[in-house]
């Protein structure tokens, strides 16, 4: 099974900092990773794929980079909007998730 | 308009079975996967299993393999998850997701979700 492991767990931020959570892999995925935000009650909603491609609709203020085993998430300048749980996801082999990024109020 | 539609929340005993499901519409249902994503109480997002409506091929998460059971009935559109026996562990929000099988779309993994349905599991 090919683990993945998100950090930080939890994320303090005020509204315009540039916030970064980082997911790594146990073994390479080539680019094969998503990112989702998942508000509280609500199902999570794609952001990124294929590790770097940003889904339609969703703002430029967000990024992600990376490829084989390490990989990242950038928001530029958090809004209020952005309070939210971020999870990467692998489907190299399968489909494994991260354990979940927690980006609360400073 | 593209979207999964799921059945409504259960509540059920220790021991009893269940199915629940997810309709799929706006697109052509055997040109993607759909699986199920498994999220207890204050918990993350674990992959459970996934099938392909086309030809039923299916896969399972290791941790999910002979706990559940995953089928679709392609000709409505409609994948299934189901429990012969539930536990109180099974206690969590089940959710259906998408995802392209041709390689011209494959990159953009659960594009789309369903609503989430709602397992409660309590004697």
């Amino acid at each position: 099974d090919i683990q993945m492991t998100q950090s930080p767990s939890t994320l303090s931020a005020s509204v315009g900092d540039r916030v970064t959570i980082t997911c790594r892999a146990s073994q390479s995925i080539s680019s094969w990773l998503a990112w989702y935000q998942q508000k509280p009650g609500k199902a999570p909603k794609l952001l990124i794929y294929k590790a770097s491609s940003l889904e339609s609709g969703v703002p430029s203020r967000f990024s992600g980079s990376g490829s084989g085993t390490e990989f990242t998430l950038t928001i530029s300048s958090l809004q209020p909007d952005d309070f939210a749980t971020y999870y990467c996801q692998q489907y190299n082999s399968l489909w494994t998730f991260g354990q979940g990024t927690k980006v609360e109020i400073k | 308009e593209v979207q999964l539609v799921q059945s409504g929340a259960e509540v059920k005993k220790p021991g009893e079975s269940l199915k629940i499901s997810c309709k799929g519409s706006g697109y052509s249902f055997t040109s993607y996967w759909i699986g199920w994503v498994r999220q207890m109480p204050g918990k993350g997002l674990e992959w459970m299993g996934i099938i392909y409506p086309g030809d039923s091929d299916t896969r399972y998460s290791p941790s999910f393999q002979g706990q559940v059971t995953i089928s679709a009935d392609k000709s409505i559109s409609t994948a299934y998850l189901q429990w012969s026996s539930l536990k109180a562990s099974d206690t969590a929000m089940y959710y259906c997701v998408r995802h392209c099988s041709s390689t011209s779309c494959y990159a953009r993994a659960f594009d789309i979700w369903g609503q989430g349905t709602m397992v409660t599991v309590s004697s």
